[in-house]
């Protein structure tokens, strides 16, 4: 069955600090994965996206992944994290043939001064 | 750059009334689809749609639900008879090729 857990419900960062995000998916075809971040009352903003390739993928606003194969995640880091960036992050995990994705339940970033 | 739109940003509507979530995907797309976010849940796909016709939905798009393009640009979502716990955050996604979407702002539907 598909899924994907992110396993921090929260976190918490000082500004300028570095940032890593937690994705772990279960999913039966080779996966397509995805970052969205999600401000207070707001749509989903695609971060980044992995297909294939390259492993580590480049998104917006500094943001990048690591695809590993077999520890079967999906990681989003940020080297400096900025005031702006407190919001929810959502992993979500699909396939070429799907219609559909697969969303976590998301992390919740606060960014303190 | 364009970007999926969805109209109103806010519905409030009384159990068992109908109601029409609207979208304008971006022009070009060729795949389109709904999800909705319960607050505080993950968000949760629901149906799929292409060249006119449904090509996945998920279990929670039951009769109840029913998608539609009446037209050349909008993508429209029905609920024929809401219920209480069809309360959430409706977001209307669309792409060129699957699986990736783009998202508009979504709809919060809140039924009282």
């Amino acid at each position: 069955a598909q899924s994907v857990t992110q396993p921090d419900i929260h976190i918490t960062v000082s500004e300028g600090a570095s940032l890593e995000l937690r994705c772990n998916y279960s999913y039966g075809a080779t996966p397509y994965l995805f970052w969205y971040v999600q401000s207070p009352g707001q749509g989903l903003q695609l971060l980044l996206k992995y297909f294939s390739g390259d492993t580590l993928v480049q998104g917006i606003k500094g943001f990048e992944a690591e695809f590993k194969r077999s520890q079967s995640s999906f990681n989003l880091r940020k080297p400096s994290v900025h005031w702006s960036d407190a919001a929810e992050y959502f992993c979500a995990v699909g396939n070429q043939r799907a219609s559909n994705l697969f969303f976590g339940t998301g992390t919740r970033l606060t960014v303190i001064p | 750059e364009p970007e999926v739109t969805q109209t109103p940003s806010h519905q409030v509507t009384q159990m068992g009334q109908e109601v029409i979530l609207r979208c304008v995907p971006i022009s070009n797309h060729l795949y389109f689809y709904w999800y909705r976010q319960i607050l505080g849940q993950k968000v949760e796909f629901l149906v799929s749609f292409y060249n006119n016709e449904i090509s996945e939905k998920s279990e929670i798009f039951d009769d109840q639900f029913s998608v539609e393009r009446p037209d050349g640009s909008n993508f429209t979502l029905k609920i024929r008879s809401t219920k209480l716990e069809d309360s959430a955050m409706y977001f209307c996604a669309s792409s060129v090729d699957r699986p990736r979407g783009n998202f508009g702002p979504g709809t919060r539907l809140t039924v009282t």
